[in-house]
């Protein structure tokens, strides 16, 4: 069973940084592209960054380039994302999702979501 | 950036019926090389993670029941659901999987009477 589990969300304040961080399991990690998409409360899907299988390719929203970083430990099948420079409009659930494969950018496994909130 | 427009926003029906949603791009969606369109929708239950329920605008995800329907071309999609169920109470999300930077619609909230 494909598992993706998100770690490191809480309550930040503005201007510092965090780190998140998505173990999967149940499949072979290495082989995968992988997103971060986020969930401002009550709000919409917005895509956040995306990494290839190994890392040579990597793409981020406008919103967040220069301030988060996505990176992955193959070996450790775990996914990451650096935040910093953190601001109130960060504040949201963000969920790790793996791409399909090497054709389609479409996410077919989700986490549960890490909550990130940002506030002074 | 592609633009993604989704409507309605909400609808409300009654098990039995049928849903249609709809999804348009700023920009055509159909790629000239293999003539197939990359739109997808996503299945979101309250308090629950997405769900990828259709990709290249009519491909089902495996275990997708056939009542969701996906349709379309170029830059006007819709996802139809046949004989709604209570189990389909959701928010529902189009994305589109041409290009980065990856864009969703802003959803649509099906309710059920």
């Amino acid at each position: 069973e494909v598992q993706l589990v998100e770690s490191g969300g809480g309550l930040v304040q503005p201007g510092r940084s965090l780190k998140l961080s998505c173990l999967a399991s149940g499949f072979t990690f290495s082989n995968y592209g992988m997103n971060w998409i986020r969930q401002a409360p009550g709000k919409g899907l917005e895509w956040v960054a995306s990494i290839s299988s190994s890392s040579s390719y990597i793409y981020y929203a406008d919103t967040v380039k220069g301030r988060f970083t996505i990176s992955r430990d193959n070996a450790k099948n775990t996914l990451y994302l650096q935040m910093t420079s953190l601001r109130s409009e960060d504040t949201a659930l963000y969920y790790c999702a793996r791409r399909m494969g090497p054709y389609y950018y479409v996410m077919d496994a989700w986490g549960q979501g890490a909550s990130v909130t940002v506030s002074s | 950036d592609i633009v993604m427009t989704q409507s309605p926003s909400s609808l409300a029906v009654s098990a039995g019926e049928t849903v249609t949603i709809n999804c348009k791009s700023s920009q055509s969606l159909l790629s000239s090389g293999n003539q197939k369109n990359y739109l997808a929708w996503y299945q979101q239950k309250p308090g629950q993670s997405p769900k990828l329920l259709i990709y290249l605008a009519s491909t089902r995800e495996s275990g997708v029941p056939d009542r969701f329907i996906g349709s379309g071309s170029g830059t006007d999609f819709t996802l139809t659901i046949s004989s709604v169920q209570a189990e389909d109470l959701a928010d529902y999300y189009c994305q589109q999987h041409y290009s980065y930077p990856l864009t969703f619609g802003s959803g649509t909230k099906l309710e059920i009477k």
